[in-house]
């Protein structure tokens, strides 16, 4: 069974950092791209960043680039997300989804964490 | 960057109704096209990729349609489980975009 397990999540001040984990399991990780995807609350979803298989293609919405970086080790399964220089609009659940070999879509979801980004 | 428009932005329905929901890119996306379900508190799941293809598990009363700008999410005979919202979402060229959602609610 796949599985995606976010953490990493919490509240920050403005200006202040966070590095955000996801945890993949049930298939293997190396042969997949992957996303973060972000919900700010009560709002719709809004794609933050992707990195292929080999970290070899990394994209970035454009209000994160500068800020925000995505990363993965295969040997660990794990993919993460560094953020730093955080704004109030950076407040959102933050996903991390597969994305399948048929394109960047995103097939499997992990459950979310929520960033706060509050004095 | 490619803006991704949806429509109606929410829909009252019964179940058993035949409900329908648009989205169109502002530029051509050919087929690069996913719909998604999200019910509240939860992840989206995937319902269709590449417009048309029924992604596994997922219910044939989901239909996809729609090539270039223009795309259509069908379900046919609406259940309970399908109140939720649903968004489009275009895998052209990135950044990767979404549509503003439509919610699909109780008449």
């Amino acid at each position: 069974e796949v599985q995606l397990v976010e953490s990493g999540g919490g509240l920050v001040k403005p200006g202040g950092s966070l590095r955000l984990s996801c945890a993949a399991s049930g298939f293997t990780f190396s042969n997949f791209g992957m996303n973060w995807v972000r919900q700010a609350p009560g709002k719709g979803l809004e794609w933050v960043s992707c990195i292929d298989r080999t970290s070899g293609y990394i994209y970035y919405t454009d209000s994160v680039k500068g800020r925000f970086t995505i990363s993965r080790d295969n040997a660990k399964n794990s993919l993460y997300l560094q953020m730093n220089s955080l704004r109030a609009e950076d407040t959102a659940v933050y996903y991390c989804a597969r994305a399948p070999s048929s394109g960047w879509y995103n097939d499997y979801w992990g459950q979310g964490t929520l960033v706060t980004v509050s004095s | 960057d490619i803006q991704m428009t949806q429509s109606p932005s929410s829909v009252s329905a019964s179940v058993g109704d035949r409900v329908t929901i648009t989205c169109r890119a502002s530029r051509s996306i050919s087929s690069w096209l996913a719909w998604y379900q999200q019910k509240p508190g939860k992840a989206p799941t995937l319902l269709i990729y590449s417009a048309s293809t029924l992604q596994s598990g997922v219910p044939s009363r989901f239909s996809g349609s729609g090539s270039g700008t223009d795309f259509t999410l069908t379900i046919s005979s609406l259940q309970p489980e399908d109140f939720a919202t649903y968004y489009c979402q275009q895998a052209n060229s990135f950044p990767l975009t979404f549509g503003g959602g439509t919610k699909v609610e109780t008449k």
